[in-house]
């Protein structure tokens, strides 16, 4: 298993900020995914978080909107750019080494809230 | 199409009582995994229980098994003896060997009354 700590737990922000959320892991892990969850919705994968290369950004979010940082195997950032009140939603680090058999493990999730 | 299907978005169950949470998948890919997640009104997502789609019996942790039906294509949660700590949302999801990606379902928020 592995243990993730997520930061800030929460936040409150204004409109136009931007907002890091960092995630580090208590062992070096290969991959890392970035979720969104919007209000009463599921969990949509925002981007695959790839040590030493650029982020891979599912359809319909952009790295200028997201830019994300992954510097070493157990650390990554996600940045949530130039926000509005459709940004609140609760965002969620996840590691797993992507098999089949194996599960994905959670930080406590980042709930923002923009005004 | 949609390859996770939770069709319950919401259940009341009173405490003590077992619960089943359904979730029907759709893949064409032999090798797959399915897991259930409770995720509680603080917002973290708890791993509960995987299946896979090779194993021939239906997993078990704790009060938590999976029924699961292949031939169906379900993989129902059942919770036994409900504890008021179990109300939370409850989400479904799949990985295919082709596709590190989990995928997730809409999720069933679950109420236990005292």
């Amino acid at each position: 298993s592995a243990v993730i700590s997520q930061k800030p737990s929460r936040d409150i922000c204004q409109r136009g900020t931007s907002l890091t959320i960092q995630c580090q892991v208590d062992s070096q892990v290969t991959m890392m995914f970035w979720y969104r969850q919007q209000p009463g919705q599921s969990l949509t994968l925002i981007a695959t978080a790839n040590q030493g290369s650029e982020a891979t950004y599912e359809s319909g979010f952009v790295i200028d909107k997201f830019p994300i940082s992954r510097p070493n195997l157990t650390f990554s950032t996600l940045t949530v750019s130039n926000m509005s009140p459709e940004d609140s939603s609760i965002y969620l680090c996840s590691v797993g080494r992507g098999a089949v058999n194996t599960e994905a493990f959670f930080g406590q999730g980042t709930r923002l809230t923009v005004v | 199409a949609q390859k996770i299907t939770q069709t319950q978005p919401g259940m009341f169950v009173q405490e003590k009582e077992a619960v089943t949470l359904d979730c029907t998948y759709d893949t064409s890919d032999p090798s797959y995994g399915l897991f259930w997640y409770k995720q509680p009104s603080s917002g973290e997502m708890i791993f509960l229980i995987y299946q896979g789609s090779y194993d021939q019996q239906n997993a078990t942790e704790g009060r938590y098994s999976l029924n699961f039906q292949k031939a169906r294509k379900s993989a129902n949660l059942v919770i036994s003896a409900s504890q008021l700590g179990d109300s939370a949302m409850y989400f479904c999801a799949m990985r295919e060997v082709r596709n590190y990606q989990l995928i997730w379902g809409a999720g069933t928020k679950l109420i236990i009354k005292p």
